[in-house]
């Protein structure tokens, strides 16, 4: 079955870190761009970064309110890509989706396959 | 940052009514929009992409039109099944974005 699954969410506290994971499964996972998007009831959906396919070298690229303090990572052999985030705000508390990017006919890639999100709260 | 802006924000009707729903970019995306469902504790399914590209599974009853700045979505035949939360994302640019969203109750 083709499908994404999130883990790793919980509590934080302000300054602190966490790894949340995406296993995919179902498709081949390194021809495929890779993106992280949060969601809140304040601020709607964010997308906060992506992982290119190993034909672009998994180059990373990243929303400026995560920049820096953000990674995104993959473990192809293990078909899970993982954002690492440190210096959390409470800001960031949201529940964060795995999502695949497929490309089109333009050569454009778009988002078409989303995980149910994992919740991460950032609070003292 | 391009800004979407969707309306309306919630729409009530009935079943085997037409729904549908704008979103307007602040700047051009040409053909570069998605559509996508959600519904609580399920994964966002995508809907429509390139403004008016069917994904595979999706019931022919979504359409979507548009280009440039003004776009739609339509919901023909209204189904129970369809009632949740409708959203737009472009990605003519980075960072990518999304409309506010649409809640369509049945």
């Amino acid at each position: 079955e083709v499908q994404l699954v999130e883990s790793g969410g919980g509590l934080v506290q302000p300054g602190g870190s966490l790894r949340v994971s995406c296993a995919a499964s179902g498709f081949s996972f390194s021809d495929y761009f890779m993106d992280w998007v949060r969601q809140t009831p304040g601020k709607g959906l964010e997308w906060v970064g992506r992982s290119k396919s190993k034909a672009k070298s998994y180059r990373t690229e990243y929303a400026a309110s995560v920049r820096g303090r953000f990674i995104i990572s993959r473990d192809a052999s293990g078909n899970t890509v993982y954002l690492q985030m440190n210096g959390l705000r409470t800001e960031d508390t949201a529940l964060y989706h795995c999502v695949r990017a497929s490309l089109d006919a333009a050569g454009i890639w778009y988002l078409d396959l989303w995980g149910r999100g994992t919740l991460v709260t950032v609070s003292s | 940052d391009i800004q979407m802006t969707q309306s309306p924000s919630s729409v009530s009707a009935s079943v085997g009514d037409t729904v549908t729903i704008t979103c307007r970019a602040s700047q051009a995306v040409k053909n570069y929009l998605n559509w996508f469902q959600r519904k609580p504790g399920k994964a966002p399914k995508s809907l429509i992409y390139g403004a008016f590209n069917l994904q595979n599974g999706v019931p022919s009853r979504f359409s979507g039109s548009g280009s440039g700045t003004d776009f739609t979505l339509t919901i023909r035949s209204l189904q129970p099944e369809d009632s949740g939360f409708y959203y737009c994302q472009q990605y003519t640019d980075f960072p990518l974005t999304f409309g506010g969203g649409t809640k369509v109750e049945i």
